[in-house]
């Protein structure tokens, strides 16, 4: 079975770091890329990146690009979405999810369920 | 502000037929065949239920279909049952360096 598992909820201090993760499995991990997904309170999805877990090759949305950093470890089927100094307005459900590596886009064919992160003082 | 944009809501009676509309632009819907479609159910994960504008995956029922008409893409649920309530998000490829956009949601409530 293709599984997605996400660590737990994280409640964090402004300024805080962070890292959170997405360990996949019943599949092959470096044959898909994986993508990270941002749903704030009461919003829409919002695509932030993606990585290759074979080269750790990544693409980030120029809305995300510096203020987080994507890594994987293919060693262990798991990729990262990372923030040095957290702020408010990183409270939100972040979501894994992967897509076949391909010449042509695919789409997200697996999700995690979801890591909700709580930046407050 | 979501790069797509999506009715908020939408409901239908059982048996019935409902269309959520997803409008973009030619930089992502008018742009490409890559045009997807997820249920969510709230505290779950996203799933698939059409990419490629119009093609299911293995195990969606056929009561789920998708068209595309120049920069708005369409997801049409048909026969409506409770089990649909839930919200729905349609995705796009884009031509900029944010490969990726999503429609703000849409929520079904099946009366």
């Amino acid at each position: 079975e293709v599984q997605l598992v996400q660590s737990g909820a994280e409640v964090k201090k402004p300024g805080e770091s962070l890292r959170i993760s997405c360990k996949g499995s019943g599949f092959s991990f470096t044959s898909y890329w994986i993508s990270w997904v941002r749903q704030m309170p009461g919003k829409g999805l919002e695509w932030m990146g993606r990585i290759d877990p074979s080269d750790s090759y990544k693409n980030y949305s120029p809305s995300f690009q510096g203020h987080v950093s994507i890594s994987a470890d293919k060693s262990i089927s798991t990729a990262y979405l990372q923030w040095s100094s957290l702020k408010a307005s990183d409270s939100a459900i972040y979501y894994c999810a992967r897509h076949f590596k391909s010449s042509a886009w695919t789409p997200f064919d697996s999700w995690g369920q979801g890591t909700l992160v709580t930046v407050s003082s | 502000q979501s790069a797509l944009t999506q009715p908020a809501s939408v409901s239908g009676s059982p048996g019935q037929s409902i269309t959520i509309s997803c409008a973009g632009t030619s930089s992502d819907v008018g742009y490409s065949k890559y045009v997807s479609w997820y249920q969510h159910y709230p505290g779950k994960a996203p799933k698939l239920i059409i990419y490629d504008v119009s093609n299911r995956p293995s195990g969606v029922s056929n009561r789920f279909s998708g068209s595309k008409s120049g920069n708005t893409a369409s997801l049409t649920i048909s026969g409506l049952q409770a089990e649909d309530e839930a919200d729905y998000y349609c995705s796009s490829y884009t031509s900029t360096n944010t490969l990726a956009v999503f429609g703000g949601g849409t929520q079904l409530t099946v009366l």
